[in-house]
């Protein structure tokens, strides 16, 4: 399943298809990218990172596609299984240390 | 696998009264930060720390909030006069100087404050 427009707070998707979760950012000098799953009552845990000379990089089964030109994110998760129910945050590096986290997307997984 | 720690796991406090919540970074992390999370809105940076000094700082993080690294191992957030609206999850979070900057969140500390 793919979410069709950005701002989207759930998507459901069938257990063993493929999952895109997007978003948009708004700093163009923002240099790294971060996704991360958030499960409830638990902290963020990392997924995977891509600078802004990259436009894409690979993980185990999830891959995030970066396009400066619209300022825009994607995380891509292949084969999703039950336990990738949570809340998915993409987040900007801006200026030497902070991190800006976007809304969050909630990912259910139908079985 | 290492991980970011975090005491304690649940704060209920007085408007007013000062709390102080607790975090144990990952040993080998230089880079150390505290953020919040209201319950269901985004999560919000509120302060770095490097090298024992505050590297940067939003505008939440007011004269009402301080971190401190007192040991080699601790890093806290001290809210001097807790207002309702600091009821929140807080997170630590820390960095090493290898990887590409990624941070590793602890589970978090809930705050509620009455």
């Amino acid at each position: 399943g793919e979410n069709v427009g950005l701002h989207l707070p759930t998507l459901s998707v069938q257990e063993g298809d493929n999952s895109i979760i997007n978003c948009a950012y708004s700093n163009s000098a923002s240099d790294y990218f971060i996704w991360y799953k958030q499960e409830s009552g638990k902290g963020p845990q990392f997924i995977i990172d891509i600078r802004s000379n990259m436009d894409k990089r690979q993980g185990q089964r999830v891959t995030v596609l970066l396009n400066k030109t619209v300022k825009h994110l994607s995380l891509q998760i292949a084969a999703t299984q039950p336990g990738d129910s949570a809340v998915y945050f993409c987040a900007e590096r801006r200026g030497a240390q902070k991190l800006v986290f976007g809304q969050g997307t909630r990912l259910t997984i139908n079985p | 696998e290492p991980e970011v720690t975090q005491t304690p796991s649940h704060q209920v406090t007085q408007m007013g009264q000062e709390v102080i919540l607790r975090c144990v970074p990952i040993s080998n992390h230089l880079y150390f930060y505290w953020y919040r999370q209201i319950l269901g809105q985004k999560v919000e940076f509120l302060v770095s720390f490097y090298n024992n000094e505050i590297s940067e700082k939003s505008e939440i993080f007011d004269d009402q909030f301080s971190v401190e690294r007192p040991d080699g191992s601790n890093f806290t957030l001290k809210i001097r006069s807790t207002k309702l609206e600091d009821s929140a999850m807080y997170f630590c979070a820390s960095r090493g100087l290898a990887g590409q900057g990624e941070q590793f969140f602890g589970p978090g500390t809930r705050l509620t404050v009455l």
